[in-house]
């Protein structure tokens, strides 16, 4: 099975700031890397496919890059809604979905 | 408008069955794999496994095969995620979400709101 790691599992940031996120799979999977945003007590959402392309109603302050085993999600400016938790989730094989332990931003 | 509405929150005792489901609208409810996602508290996400309701071919992750049952009943547009016997340990939030595919990757865009189940004696 593929495995998705990231990297930090916290972060503390203030408004404004440049954040990024990593994740790192266990083998190739070409550019076939979702990202998600899940606030406390609420449902993940999807804010990018395919590794760099933003889902409809996205902030574009939201920009993801990376491919083969390294990807990373850039928030340019955290704005306050912001903080939460980040996921990765690996795309490429049907059978496997696999999530990354996930990421959370908080405010410094 | 798109929307996955799933059933209300459960208590159970261990060892009881329970059937919770998963409500799609705005969409060809066949046309569309619908997968489960299991979120224990504090926890992250895990994938459970999968369905397409056209025809219910139906997939699991290895950690939940044989642990949970997934169905369909398309002529409701609705999904179930069911349990023959509840542990404390299956005491979680489970989301239903739609997979969309996009050049031979998968991708959860909409998600239900979820179903806390809770099992305690």
């Amino acid at each position: 099975d593929i495995q998705m790691t990231q990297s930090p599992s916290s972060v503390s940031a203030s408004v404004g700031d440049r954040v990024t996120i990593t994740c790192r799979a266990s083998q190739g999977i070409s550019s076939w890397l979702a990202w998600y945003q899940q606030k406390p007590g609420k449902a993940p959402k999807l804010l990018i496919y395919a590794a760099s392309s933003l889902q409809s109603g996205v902030p574009s302050r939201f920009s993801g890059s990376g491919s083969g085993t390294d990807f990373t999600l850039t928030i340019s400016s955290l704005q306050p809604e912001d903080f939460a938790t980040y996921y990765c989730q690996q795309a490429n094989s049907f059978l496997a979905l696999t999530f990354g332990g996930g990421t959370k931003v908080e405010i410094k | 408008e798109v929307q996955l509405v799933q059933s209300g929150a459960e208590v159970k005792k261990p060892g009881e069955s329970l059937k919770i489901s998963c409500k799609g609208s705005g969409y060809s409810f066949t046309s569309y794999w619908i997968g489960w996602v299991r979120q224990m508290p504090g926890k992250g996400l895990e994938w459970m496994g999968i369905i397409y309701p056209g025809d219910s071919d139906t997939r699991y992750s290895p950690s939940f095969q044989g642990q949970v049952t997934i169905s369909a009943d398309k002529s409701i547009s609705t999904a179930y995620l069911q349990w023959s016997s509840l542990k404390a340990s299956d005491t979680a939030m489970y989301y239903c979400a739609r997979l969309f595919a996009y050049s031979s990757s998968w991708y959860f865009d909409y998600w239900g709101q979820g179903t806390l189940v809770t099992v305690s004696s």
